[in-house]
């Protein structure tokens, strides 16, 4: 049991340069979403799903596209990198609405 | 909206004593519990505890306790017996609108003394 998943564990991008953050989990969890954590803040909500199919825009969404099509995968997108996107990625998942969220390991980012 | 506020950016505490790391919520959607999570330096996070709404007494886990007041709208950790391993960054959050995300406080950044 992996539990959550992220790919890669460092990325270093340029300005404008496009990427997808890969999440999988392997516990069947319905809910799956992605934070953003930037140094002396908590951790800031991009996107979540509710189920395959259902995603919704968090409180920084903006830079950011998700899709759900299976139940274990939650990519995220960068459409156009910014300096501003540089920051620490988690994914997580959890078997409720209001249950215990289960993070990856995150997934560091630089743009420059 | 919810507002998670941890008014603590930094504490102290020497070894084998107990700390209280402070958390309040200011909801105007129902609040459903607060959790707790451990982040060291490494970077995971690491569930600690969780607390319901409407759990009637407080939660334990192991050296780790809640101090839930809901008439004051706080859900404060208390570590017993700090060890030098609970040197970390701690982030309350809430499940809010059950809708499996979770908004955070801006964590507390604890240093075990020995």
């Amino acid at each position: 049991n992996a539990g959550v998943t992220q790919t890669p564990k460092f990325q270093v991008l340029k300005t404008g340069q496009s990427m997808t953050l890969q999440c999988a989990q392997d516990m069947n969890h319905e809910y799956m979403s992605w934070y953003r954590q930037d140094p002396g803040m908590g951790l800031r909500l991009i996107h979540y799903s509710v189920g395959a199919g259902i995603t919704d825009q968090g409180e920084v969404p903006n830079g950011y596209n998700v899709s759900r099509s299976t139940t274990e995968d939650f990519p995220l997108r960068l459409l156009s990198a910014a300096p501003s996107q540089t920051s620490v990625y988690f994914c997580a998942s959890s078997h409720s609405g209001a249950g215990e969220q289960y993070f990856g390991p995150g997934t560091r980012l630089t743009v420059t | 909206a919810q507002k998670i506020t941890q008014t603590q950016p930094g504490m102290f505490v020497q070894e084998k004593e107990a700390v209280t790391l402070d958390c309040t919520y200011d909801t105007s959607d129902q609040s459903y519990g607060l959790f707790w999570y451990k982040q060291p330096s490494s970077g995971e996070m690491i569930f600690l505890i969780y607390q319901g709404s409407y759990d009637e007494q407080n939660a334990t886990e192991g050296r780790y306790s809640l101090n839930f007041q809901k008439a004051r709208k706080s859900a404060n950790l208390v570590i017993s017996a700090s060890q030098l391993g609970d040197s970390a960054m701690y982030f309350c959050a809430d499940p809010y609108n059950q809708g499996g995300k979770l908004i955070f406080g801006q964590g507390t950044e604890l240093s075990v003394k020995p």
